[in-house]
């Protein structure tokens, strides 16, 4: 099945600055690559996605870019607040020829925003 | 709209008890899916579904039944409390188109202490 490496797991960064989180995934035929936010006790909430006939995808200061020949994804997140922080998750899935939506997560990053 | 509820929010149990989490959506979702959520573990797939009469295993489905005989409700059963089901469980719904047209949307989670 599929498998999904995130890295970092922790990231801390000064308000303001960039942040970049890195994921891998293992099975060629995914097609589909979301991320999600989740907030210390909250539910996880979808904030990009990006499929695979797509590089690059931008969303005010999120952005996720994608590498199909090297099965890698990333998701960008520039001028960062104190309300980014939170744990952020990757994820991939094959959608099509009788698939079965299912999502494969990554481990997740605690990106810390600091003031 | 409720989106996705789930009940209980909190529950204890002792070994070997049995209990159902609840999960009901109003969104005429197809696709249900059960999720568990453990520190530095991501988010694992249980069990999903990909409408009524039809579920099928996720990555770690041992211990744990499902049902589905409705679009809305999509229960998860633990047959026999063990302390390694200690753990955050996630329901999430998403369209017929899967969870890559309109992303998954998440109930507000179960906190579930074994002892």
């Amino acid at each position: 099945g599929e498998n999904v490496e995130q890295h970092p797991s922790t990231l801390s960064v000064q308000e303001g600055d960039s942040a970049v989180i890195k994921c891998t995934y293992s099975d060629s035929a995914s097609n589909y690559f979301p991320w999600y936010k989740q907030e210390l006790g909250k539910r996880p909430q979808l904030i990009i996605d990006i499929r695979s006939n797509v590089g690059e995808k931008k969303d005010q200061r999120i952005a996720v870019t994608l590498n199909k020949t090297a099965k890698h994804f990333s998701l960008h997140i520039t001028e960062t607040q104190p309300e980014d922080s939170a744990v952020y998750f990757c994820a991939a899935s094959i959608f099509g020829g009788g698939s079965n939506y299912k999502l494969t997560f990554g481990k997740g990053t605690l990106l810390t925003v600091n003031p | 709209n409720a989106g996705v509820t789930q009940t209980p929010k909190f529950q204890v149990l002792k070994t070997g008890q049995s209990m159902t989490l609840q999960c009901a959506q109003d969104m005429n979702h197809e696709y249900m899916s059960w999720y568990r959520q453990d520190p530095g573990m991501g988010l694992r797939l249980i069990h999903y579904s990909v409408g009524a009469g039809i579920t099928d295993q996720g990555e770690v489905p041992n211990g744990y039944n499902v049902s589905r005989s409705t679009t809305e409700d999509f229960p998860l059963r633990l047959l026999s409390a063990a302390p390694s089901q200690t753990s955050v469980y996630f329901c999430a719904s998403s369209s017929t188109g899967g969870p890559r047209d309109y992303g998954y949307t998440f109930g507000s989670g179960t906190r579930l202490t074994v002892v």
